[in-house]
């Protein structure tokens, strides 16, 4: 069964690193056809995708975060972590790990919706 | 960007009634060369994060019960909620995956009349 535990701190200040982490139990973060995400939710902006790692190492990142934004893998350890920096209070929400799916795409359009989710943590940023 | 929308942003809906929620993208999601529709939909509680109910814009995610119907082609979606149960209260969001960034609809939260 695969569970994604997540865990980093819930205050940064301003200008700061926001880092998170996602330990994953149940599959290796390096196996297997699937996107590792992150994805957060404001009052303000909703659900919206940071970016995305693939078991082989590749990266997507969402152009509105792209200059930020930092996603790896560590397979030593099983996870998945996530770096945005010089943070402002839009940074503000709550974050979540998924794991997208690519089965049942096309090779040229994969498929990537979020089958498994961690338990979210809110990152306040604040002095 | 894929903007999705949902209409409307709430609706309240009597036990055992049926309840309708729409999704438009601002352009289409289906694929023309495997003819699928890159539209998954989710639900999501207070406090907890978003399950996932249906992929492929009808596909029923396992364990989700067969009142969740999902419905739709190209850049217009509903999902159906046939007979609403007091468990279904909740926020349900679509989501593309045609295109990155990945994009979700603003929410259409549903409760009991």
């Amino acid at each position: 069964q695969v569970q994604l535990q997540q865990s980093g701190p819930g205050l940064v200040k301003p200008s700061q690193t926001l880092s998170l982490t996602c330990t994953v139990s149940g599959v290796s973060v390096s196996s297997g056809y699937v996107y590792w995400s992150w994805i957060r939710q404001s009052a303000g902006k909703g659900l919206e995708w940071i970016g995305r790692i693939y078991t082989s190492g590749n990266t997507n990142y969402n152009p509105s975060l792209k200059s930020r934004v930092t996603i790896s893998l560590d397979t030593s350890e099983n996870q998945v972590s996530l770096k945005l920096n010089s943070v402002t209070a839009a940074d503000t929400a709550v974050y979540y790990c998924a794991r997208g799916t690519t089965s049942g795409g096309a090779p040229e359009r994969p498929a990537e919706y979020f089958q498994y989710w961690g338990q979210g943590t809110l990152v306040s940023v604040s002095s | 960007d894929i903007v999705m929308t949902q209409s409307p942003d709430s609706l309240a809906v009597s036990l055992g009634e049926r309840a309708t929620i729409n999704c438009k993208s601002s352009q289409s999601v289906l694929y023309s060369s495997n003819n699928k529709n890159y539209l998954a939909w989710y639900q999501q509680k207070p406090g907890q994060p978003p399950k996932l109910l249906i992929y492929w814009a009808s596909i029923r995610e396992s364990g989700v019960p067969d009142r969740f119907t999902g419905s739709g082609s190209g850049a217009d979606f509903t999902l159906t909620i046939s007979s609403l149960q007091a468990e279904d209260v909740a926020v349900y969001y679509c989501q593309q995956y045609h295109s990155t960034p990945r994009t979700f609809g603003q929410g259409t939260k549903v409760e009991i009349k």
